[in-house]
């Protein structure tokens, strides 16, 4: 599978405010686009994901988009909390899973 | 219920050694991953299994790293005559089934430091 593009590599907010991150892909075989939070000294941890027969999906404060024709998909975090830092990684594909560089989310209390 | 357990967390090798890292799945997944976490990167994938069947190894960057999952279960990354340019976290994660597209659960990681 090819690579995954995901910007910005850092991101800081205020308690409160909104966070987006982005991810492009190139090859039109993905299928599965997870999103995943890793804090310090753990492994990732899945928070969100999408299929692509879905153009959006929500779960509490976070929301995922897939624009499957453009190839970008964008995770939206909305009332971010200081709780909410951490690097955040877009990942593509089925069982060889892509991963994007990672967002340093830092949210300001 | 248990996650994902790695062992052992931290490993400091000298340059030449062998080490042998080891991933306990959740019990009952049936695919397994290895990744390769360099400082300040995304994961990279290194290979997968189905059981005991390596069925993706096309990510272990050289000959010098063997993976196995001889029971289907407990899996060991071993990489021989370590150089410097090995230095990561290594991540495993496993899934349910062997359906593609499925969410990957991921444990803590072993650091290697390779002098």
């Amino acid at each position: 599978g090819e690579n995954v593009e995901q910007h910005p590599s850092t991101l800081s907010v205020q308690e409160g405010d909104s966070a987006v991150i982005k991810c492009t892909y190139s090859d039109s075989a993905s299928n599965y686009f997870p999103w995943y939070k890793q804090e310090l000294g753990k492994g990732p941890q899945l928070i969100i994901d999408i299929r692509s027969n879905v153009g959006e999906k929500k779960d509490q404060r976070i929301a995922v988009t897939l624009n499957k024709t453009a190839k970008h998909f964008s995770l939206h975090i909305t009332e971010t909390q200081p709780e909410d830092s951490a690097v955040y990684f877009c990942a593509k594909g089925n069982n060889d899973m892509r991963f994007g560089a990672g967002t340093r989310l830092t949210v300001k209390p | 219920g248990a996650g994902v357990s790695q062992s052992p967390r931290y490993k400091v090798a000298k340059r030449g050694q062998d080490v042998a890292l080891r991933c306990d799945p959740i019990s009952g997944h049936v695919s397994l991953f290895w990744y390769q976490q360099a400082l300040g990167q995304g994961p990279e994938f290194l290979t997968y299994f189905q059981n005991e069947a390596q069925l993706d190894k096309s990510g272990l960057p050289s000959d010098r790293f063997f993976a196995e999952r001889p029971e289907g279960s407990v899996s060991t990354l071993k990489i021989q005559r370590t150089q410097q340019e090995d230095s990561a976290v290594y991540l495993c994660a496993s899934s349910p089934g062997g359906g593609l597209g499925e969410t990957q659960y991921f444990g803590p990681g072993t650091r290697l430091l390779v002098l």
